[in-house]
Parts: structure tokens; sequence; C-alpha cells
């Protein structure tokens, strides 16, 4: 079974658009995370959850929205996306925020 | 901005060397450093959580030290295997935020 499931592996969408990225984990963490990784290949921390609750949140522009349903869930909704939101974008979990963490696959967001 | 420094960028060994290197963080508001193994097309994957100064260490060839007070730390890999390819990436932790090294990337030669 796969400790963190992030859907859809690959997302291409217009500019303009709304999209949302979903990431689960099975392992029963208490902290989620949300990274972006940047052309030069930087892993930056956009938000993090813990207990459903927002821990970090990190000087990203308003357009992205976090959402955690539960501590299982943290999903990414992305409004209004522009060129330069195309990126991997990583999800992770991890017991308590300083704990190590368990990254998902990565969702690769490419903007036309 | 706050930056975590891994040198070097990328590194070429034959399989058996020993090998290490370095992670350059803030010395100031230090928490914790993650070290992260990434193979190429998986996710990164934990090695070790480190907190404190002196702190070092060990899982199967692989080790890790310490220095919180000049920020920094090192990573060893002893008899390097060609498995051992990945780059590895440090994240330094303050109060509430991880930063994220652009890792050292490891090619380990049969």
């Amino acid at each position: 079974d796969t400790a963190v499931s992030q859907t859809p592996k690959y997302l291409v969408t217009q500019m303009g658009n709304d999209k949302s990225i979903k990431c689960e984990q099975n392992l029963g963490h208490d902290t989620m995370y949300w990274y972006k990784q940047d052309s030069k290949k930087f892993l930056k921390i956009m938000f993090s959850y813990n207990n459903k609750e927002l821990i970090i949140n990190e000087t990203v522009p308003n357009r992205f929205s976090p959402k955690s349903p539960d501590k299982a869930h943290l999903n990414l909704h992305i409004n209004s996306l522009e060129l330069g939101d195309s990126a991997v974008y990583f999800c992770a979990s991890s017991r308590v925020p300083n704990q190590p963490q368990h990254f998902g696959d990565g969702t690769r967001l490419s903007i036309l | 901005i706050l930056n975590v420094e891994q040198s070097p960028q990328s590194l070429h060994v034959q399989e058996g060397d020993s090998t290490n290197f370095t992670c350059s963080f803030p010395s100031s508001n230090f928490y914790a450093l993650h070290w992260y193994r990434w193979e190429t097309a998986k996710s990164p994957e934990a090695l070790f959580v480190m907190t404190l100064n002196g702190d070092e260490k060990k899982k199967g060839r692989i080790s890790a030290t310490l220095n919180t007070k000049e920020g920094y730390s090192y990573l060893y890999i002893k008899g390097s295997q060609p498995e051992d390819s990945a780059t590895y990436l440090c994240a330094f932790r303050d109060f509430n935020k991880f930063y994220f090294g652009s890792g050292t990337k490891l090619n380990v030669k049969p």
C-alpha cells in the first residue's frame, strides 16, 4: 500500500483554469505538507497542517489554498493558473512536525 | 532569505570509494537537520533527523555528523555501491519551517 499518495500524477491544463491536487496518507501521521519543486530543483515548503490546523503558510499567492478535511488528507486547490505555476508539487507527512517526512511521488503540473 | 547550501553539487565516484558531502545552514534558531535520499523517478526517502550538537547517526554504510555551533553537517558513505547513486538532500528546520538545500547528486560507477 502506498503510504503517501497524490493524484493526479500528471496535470496538463490551460492558463486561467482552476485545479486541485489531492493527497492522502495512510500512516496515521498528524502533520502534512505541500512543497513546490522550483526550476532549480529546490524543494520549497508552501503549507503545513498539524491535526488539520495550518501551522506553516509560506508566502505563496492566495490563488493557492490548502484544505484538510481530516488528518489523513491535505488537498491543494489552485485558482486562475498561471504559466509560472508549472512545477512538480510534492505532498509529505510526518508523525509530528519534527519527525522524518514521507513523501508522495509528486504531481507534475504543466500550464499551457 | 535563509540559505541552506550543499556541496559539492555533484560527485562521481568508483564503486568501493568512500565519499562525503556537506550541508551548511544558519547556526541560529536551529531546531533540527534532516537528511534525505532521492533516487531518480522516486520520492525523497528520510535517512536521518539530527537535533543535538555533536550528534552522530548511522544507517548501514551511511553516517552523518552535526555541528550546530558552526552550522554544518557531513554525510559519509563508506564503500559506495552503484545503488547509492541518488541525490542527497539536507533540510534545516528552524522553529516551524523547513528549508531544503539543492542536494548533492552522487553517481557511483561500477
